[in-house]
Order: C-alpha cells, then sequence, then structure tokens
C-alpha cells in the first residue's frame, strides 16, 4: 500500500527558505504513470496546488509561486521535495505531498505538516 | 479567489440527498476530468471521485459525480452524521498550466 509522508522543520523564519521532503513507501516513485505533487491549506483556508514533479525531471508550478517554488526528485531514496525561497508569514500553513495520476487527481496524500514562518 | 466556484455551505437532514457544485470554464473543468476529495477536520484529504464519476475503492455508492460542460456536480445521497466534512473539487486549467482547487464547500448534517 503506497504511503507517503512529509518532514521538514515546522518553524521558518520569514525570507529563508522553506524546505519540505516527501517519503513515499510501497511503491516505486520512478512510475512513469504519475506524478508527484505538493498542496498547501493555509489555516481554515481552501486547498492551494503547489506544483507536481515527475520522475523524468518534468516539473509544473502554480504560477503565484512559480518565481519562489522548486521541487525535485531522489529516484534513489524514493522520495521528492519543495523548497519554496523568502517566506512570508502567509506562507504559513498545512503542507500536503500526494501522488498525482496522469489525469489530475491526488491519491494518497501524505498526513500534512504544519510549517508556521514566524520569527 | 479560487479559480473554481463551490458554495461556502450546504446543509440537509440525515436521511435526504445533498448536491454540491463546482463551476469552472473551458479551461479548465470544460476540458478536464474533475476529482473530489472528502477532508475531516485536522486530517488529509480523500479522494472520493476521480475521472468525473468514478469511485475508488472505499467510496460508498451513496457518493457520485457528474460533469457537464464547465459545472460538475458531487451527489450524496442517504445523508449520514458521518458525511460532515469539507468538500474540494479540482482539475487542471490549461490558461494556468497548473492544477485548480474549487474553494471548498462545508457539508452540514442537520
Amino acid at each position: 500500500q503506497l504511503q507517503l509522508q512529509e518532514s521538514g522543520p515546522g518553524l521558518v523564519k520569514p525570507s529563508e527558505t522553506l524546505s519540505l521532503t516527501c517519503i513515499v513507501s510501497g511503491g516505486s516513485i520512478s512510475s512513469r504513470s504519475y506524478y508527484w505533487g505538493w498542496i498547501r491549506q493555509s489555516p481554515g483556508m481552501g486547498l492551494e496546488w503547489i506544483g507536481s514533479v515527475h520522475y523524468s525531471g518534468t516539473t509544473y508550478f502554480s504560477p503565484s509561486l512559480k518565481s519562489r517554488v522548486t521541487i525535485s526528485i531522489d529516484t534513489s531514496k524514493n522520495q521528492f521535495s519543495l523548497n519554496l525561497r523568502s517566506v512570508t508569514a502567509a506562507d504559513t500553513g498545512v503542507y500536503f505531498c500526494a501522488r498525482r495520476g496522469a489525469e489530475p487527481w491526488f491519491d494518497p496524500w501524505g498526513q500534512g505538516t504544519l510549517v508556521t514562518v514566524s520569527s | 479567489q479560487s479559480v473554481l466556484t463551490q458554495p461556502p455551505s450546504v446543509s440537509a437532514a440525515p436521511g435526504q440527498r445533498v448536491t454540491i457544485s463546482c463551476s469552472g470554464s473551458s479551461s479548465n473543468i470544460g476540458n478536464y476530468y474533475v476529482s473530489w476529495y472528502q477532508q475531516f477536520p485536522g486530517t488529509a484529504p480523500k479522494l472520493l471521485i476521480y475521472d468525473n464519476n468514478k469511485r475508488p475503492s472505499g467510496t460508498p455508492q451513496r457518493f457520485s459525480g457528474s460533469k457537464s460542460g464547465t459545472s460538475a456536480t458531487l451527489d450524496i445521497t442517504g445523508l449520514q452524521t458521518g458525511d460532515e466534512a469539507d468538500y474540494y473539487c479540482g482539475t487542471w486549467d490549461s490558461s494556468l498550466n497548473a492544477g485548480v482547487f474549487g474553494g471548498g464547500t462545508k457539508l452540514t448534517v442537520l
């Protein structure tokens, strides 16, 4: 059974870089059929798509975050990572990783990790 | 403001039927499959419907999805108190070249 688990610091200072890793277990991240994505949810708000990466290295990003986001994949470790630069308080929220199907559905999801941007 | 528009809240009594709408445009719902997610407080969203109307194993038949033009609908019949949750629609948008979600709908079972 495929499982995803986010890891990374729960507190990041303003202007610094938010870095998270999603460890995939129970399946290979090198599948041609899937992308691997990041989604976030600000407190009390809805879901926001951040971006996706394919094992080939192909990436897609939200236009509103594109200038600050990097998503990379490490097939040797079966994990993928998110870097969000120059964070502000508006970047505070729960960050989820998920597998993305060829059609744009997400399943399964990681449990999510809360990241707070504060000095 | 979300690219896909959902009603902020819907409510109905146990046993009744409720419909949640998701409105978009030709650059998203009009040309791509729609998925639906159920999220309970403090937990991760769970895929409920994919490819407009397909149910993953584990999704009860009480939940069904449909799409017409640039709108999609999630139907829930035989409402149960355990269905109280937030529901989100999602798809791809070719103008943004990005994934998009609706703003979410809070379902209350009275």
